[in-house]
């Protein structure tokens, strides 16, 4: 069974940063494109970061661009999203998910249940 | 940027009711497109991807479609258990969320 579980949310304060992780199971990690996505309270989802397989590939929008950091451990099958300079407008549940390549298609196939971090002093 | 516009942004249907969610696309984005539906407090699930194709385990009430940038979810009988929020995702360049369509029961 695939799981996603994330973990390192927290309160924190603006300027600050923070390291969110993601542990992976069920399945072949290191096969996988991975991405963050997020969810402002009581928002819609916003992407926020994709890597590839072996990790030399980064993509951002440019509301993250500059500050946060995809990452990952194929040996840990773990994923990493560094945030820095944080501001309020962070403030999100984050979730991580397992991208799935299909004949001309890309989806999320599988979503961790969440992780929220609260930006405020 | 590649917008994605949805509608309604919200929608009161009533069980076994036929309901029709679509994005329009601000370019052509071929089939690159994705439908999650997202339960209160839960994630956000896999419901269709490639604009048509059925994801593993979802109802065969559940069906996408697409005529040229504009793309449908169409639920057609519906179920309580289907009451939620439905995004759509486009993956063609980047990846852009539509805004959401709240799905209530009437």
């Amino acid at each position: 069974e695939v799981q996603l579980v994330e973990s390192g949310g927290g309160l924190v304060q603006p300027g600050r940063s923070l390291k969110l992780s993601c542990a992976a199971s069920g399945f072949t990690f290191s096969n996988y494109y991975m991405a963050w996505v997020r969810q402002a309270p009581k928002k819609g989802l916003e992407w926020v970061a994709t890597i590839s397989t072996s990790g030399s590939r980064t993509y951002y929008p440019d509301s993250v661009k500059g500050r946060f950091t995809i990452s990952r451990d194929n040996a840990k099958s773990s994923l990493y999203l560094q945030m820095n300079s944080l501001k309020s407008e962070d403030t999100a549940t984050y979730y991580c998910a397992r991208r799935q390549d299909g004949y001309n298609s890309h989806y999320f196939d599988y979503w961790g249940q969440g992780v929220m971090v609260t930006v405020s002093s | 940027d590649i917008q994605m516009t949805q509608s309604p942004a919200s929608l009161s249907a009533s069980l076994e009711e036929i309901v029709t969610i679509t994005c329009q696309a601000s370019q052509d984005i071929g089939n690159w497109l994705s439908w999650y539906q997202q339960k209160p407090g839960k994630s956000p699930q896999l419901l269709i991807y490639g604009a048509t194709s059925l994801a593993d385990g979802v109802p065969s009430r559940f069906s996408g479609s697409r005529s040229g940038t504009q793309y449908s979810l169409k639920i057609s009988r519906l179920q309580v258990e289907d009451i939620g929020i439905y995004y759509c995702l486009q993956a063609y360049s980047a990846w852009t969320f539509g805004g959401g369509t709240k799905l209530e029961l009437k």
